[in-house]
């Protein structure tokens, strides 16, 4: 089975534009969920969405948002660019988000904003 | 409460000796405490996890210890291998809103010297 992959993996943007992400999950998981890793913070939990509807989402301002399609496939925006917003952007996915905990992590995306 | 504190932030330690990392939590409602591991330009992959209920589980040379009265728990890498530097979570899970939340520490760069 081919991995969680992301899309750009690698992007550079201007502060005030808007970016999108793109994940497409490991065939048959429905559970995408997405986090921010920066030095300074760490880890941090953005969102997770399941059948096409967010379940739960992080401490991130409305900026951040995101959507899942039929197929599981999921994107996350960013509108307004700031220059905090450089981090890895990375994006898990699991079977169906309940009884199963485990996560498959894809590469990320490298935004970096100038 | 929806903290996980992690210790040291980095570790050199020489090839065969014993690699401790240390994890402290405060929200009793965390149900599943997992290990990932991120090489430089991957993502996290699980490396170990556990429940609560268990002690201690070991999968060849990474054992996690786990004190539930103490709300802490610890990855232990023996025989330390050059290839297992990386940098190392941990992380604690648990649900919210019909979906599991990941909440990860701070991480540790873990060096073994050869």
């Amino acid at each position: 089975k081919a991995g969680v992959t992301q899309t750009p993996r690698y992007l550079i943007k201007t502060r005030g534009q808007q970016v999108t992400l793109s994940c497409s999950p490991i065939s048959g998981h429905r559970s995408v969920s997405w986090y921010q890793q920066t030095p300074g913070q760490g880890l941090q939990f953005l969102f997770e969405y399941f059948s096409e509807t967010q379940r739960n989402k992080g401490n991130f301002p409305g900026r951040f948002s995101g959507r899942q399609f039929s197929n599981s496939r999921s994107e996350m925006n960013v509108s307004t660019l700031e220059l905090g917003d450089s981090a890895l952007y990375l994006c898990a996915s699991s079977p169906d988000g309940t009884g199963t905990y485990e996560q498959y992590f894809g590469p990320g995306t490298r935004l970096t904003v100038t | 409460q929806q903290q996980v504190k992690q210790s040291p932030q980095s570790l050199i330690v020489q090839k065969g000796g014993i690699s401790i990392i240390n994890c402290a939590y405060e929200n009793t409602a965390f149900d599943y405490f997992p290990w990932y591991q991120q090489f430089p330009g991957k993502g996290p992959a699980l490396l170990i996890a556990i429940r609560p209920d268990v002690s201690e589980k070991k999968e060849g040379r990474f054992t996690i210890s786990f004190n539930k009265s103490a709300k802490q728990f610890s990855l232990h890498i023996m025989d330390s291998q050059p290839g297992d530097s990386a940098t190392y979570f941990c992380a604690a899970s648990r649900y919210v809103q019909g979906a599991q939340k990941l909440v990860f520490g701070q991480g540790t760069r873990l060096t073994i010297n050869p």
